[in-house]
């Protein structure tokens, strides 16, 4: 089965930017989408967007849009997430993860920690 | 797509069934609803995908359903190991994906 391999924990000072890799052991299934999700410390799953890996297009979700940067590095079969401005609400675990549209395979997060 | 609201938690006793709702606030819930758990310290596991089906190699213990706006999850013949929260999600239902939104969690206690 194929496995996602998320970069490491990261800390940033608010008003940083912070960029999360997701390294995919395959490529991936025509149909399939790469998505990204968040969950804060003691809270629920928020699902931030997608990424088509063999078209490129990405959508992302009202609000974060301004904010959030998903591409999509073919040859490294690499997904990359950056989130720009951070402030102390982006203190979150983030997951990549891939299925057709449900998430068949997680990533096992990244925890970003925004502090002064 | 409308919200989803989940009860904060359910408990149930070792060999027990219990139900876990998931209600679209203003419309329909469709058959695009996916079941998740997550094990304190993981990340989340895929359930149920499609309102009933399982991915392969899942426990049957673990059944999904619908009814007008409201998707359930029925874990049946509970084990201390089903301890967790459970995430239901809904995402469009067309060729392509678009939106996907997620319930708030059940937190399961055996």
């Amino acid at each position: 089965q194929m496995q996602l391999l998320q970069s490491g924990a990261e800390v940033k000072k608010p008003g940083a930017s912070v960029k999360v890799s997701c390294k995919s052991s395959g490529d991936i299934v025509p149909g399939h989408y790469i998505q990204w999700l968040r969950q804060a410390p003691g809270r629920g799953l928020e699902w931030m967007g997608w990424i088509n890996p063999k078209s490129g297009a990405y959508y992302r979700v009202q609000g974060l849009h301004y904010r959030v940067t998903l591409t999509w590095d073919r040859s490294l079969t690499t997904a990359n997430m950056e989130v720009d401005s951070l402030t102390s609400d982006d203190t979150a675990i983030y997951f990549c993860a891939e299925g057709p549209k449900y998430i068949y395979v997680w990533g096992q997060g990244t925890t970003v920690t925004v502090s002064s | 797509q409308s919200a989803l609201t989940q009860p904060a938690s359910v408990s149930g006793s070792p060999g027990q069934s219990i139900t876990i709702s998931c209600t679209a606030t203003t419309s329909d819930i469709g058959y695009s609803v996916s079941w998740y758990q997550q094990r304190p310290g993981e990340a989340p596991k895929l359930l149920i995908y499609d309102v009933y089906n399982r991915p392969s190699g899942l426990s049957p213990r673990f059944s999904g359903s619908k009814s007008g706006n409201t998707a359930s999850l029925t874990i049946s013949g509970l084990l201390s190991e089903d301890e967790g929260q459970y995430f239901c999600s809904s995402y469009s239902s067309g060729t392509f994906l678009e939106t996907v939104i997620f319930g708030g969690g059940t937190k399961v206690t055996v």
